[in-house]
């Protein structure tokens, strides 16, 4: 079981904004910046948010980032059919002293 | 090109070990923390193990389900980083990625090695 918790699924159709949740605790999301990851099918997971709402140079504003408690979200507007994959969230815990991740949302573009 | 490239990975037997390998390159090595990832067939991403720059203490930490047989090693000169895991288990089997854990999160990632743990 995952430290971070994610929905396993989400969908949307083609321009429509999709948001993905994750849930942690006041050790982990609570008290440190919270990353986000795509990966496409087959392929390695991508850097996509950085320190809870910071867009790496190459990727869309399309994507954004927010964190508020213990909880983050990935919200993706104008979606379109190259968005499907698995996203992950990520942060570091306290307690654990080490990184966690959420189990991955699996985006599926209707 | 920034550009993390792992080798090593196979089939190994139960209670078997391995070692992987992460050659860097288009950054400076020697400052980099350096972490692993593994993700398991169909499942989420786990990560095991990071160590830091040398200059910054050359720390190493280890999550739980590895600590005692995994030794996560470097070697600046050849900006290569080590994967060592002994006594593996089934539940090993996965595909390791080697990322750069710089301080902004794990902003690049190798593109895997699949390590498969079966008789």
């Amino acid at each position: 079981q995952s430290v971070l918790t994610q929905s396993p699924s989400a969908s949307g159709t083609p321009g429509q904004r999709v948001t993905i949740f994750c849930s942690g605790s006041s050790s982990n999301i609570g008290s440190n910046n919270v990353y986000w990851y795509q990966q496409l099918p087959g392929t390695a997971p991508k850097y996509l948010i950085y320190r809870n709402n910071q867009r790496p140079s190459g990727v869309p504003d399309r994507f954004s980032g927010s964190r508020s408690g213990t909880s983050a979200s990935l919200a993706i507007s104008g979606l379109r059919s190259e968005d499907e994959a698995d996203y992950h969230c990520a942060t570091w815990d306290d307690t654990l002293g080490g990184w966690v991740f959420g189990g991955g949302t699996k985006l599926t573009v209707l | 090109e920034v550009q993390l490239v792992e080798s090593g990975g196979g089939l190994v037997e139960p209670g078997g070990s391995l070692t992987l390998s992460c050659t860097a390159s288009g950054f400076t090595f020697t400052n980099a923390w350096m972490s692993w990832v593994r993700q398991a067939p169909g499942k989420g991403l786990e990560w095991v193990g990071r160590i830091e720059s040398i200059t910054d203490g050359g720390t190493i930490k280890y999550a739980a389900p590895v600590k005692g047989r995994m030794n996560i090693s470097r070697d600046d000169s050849n900006d290569t980083l080590y994967l060592h895991l002994n006594t593996m288990k089934p539940e090993d089997t996965a595909v390791y990625y080697c990322t750069r854990d710089d301080g902004w999160g794990m902003d690049v990632w190798g593109q895997g090695a699949t390590v498969t743990v079966s008789s």
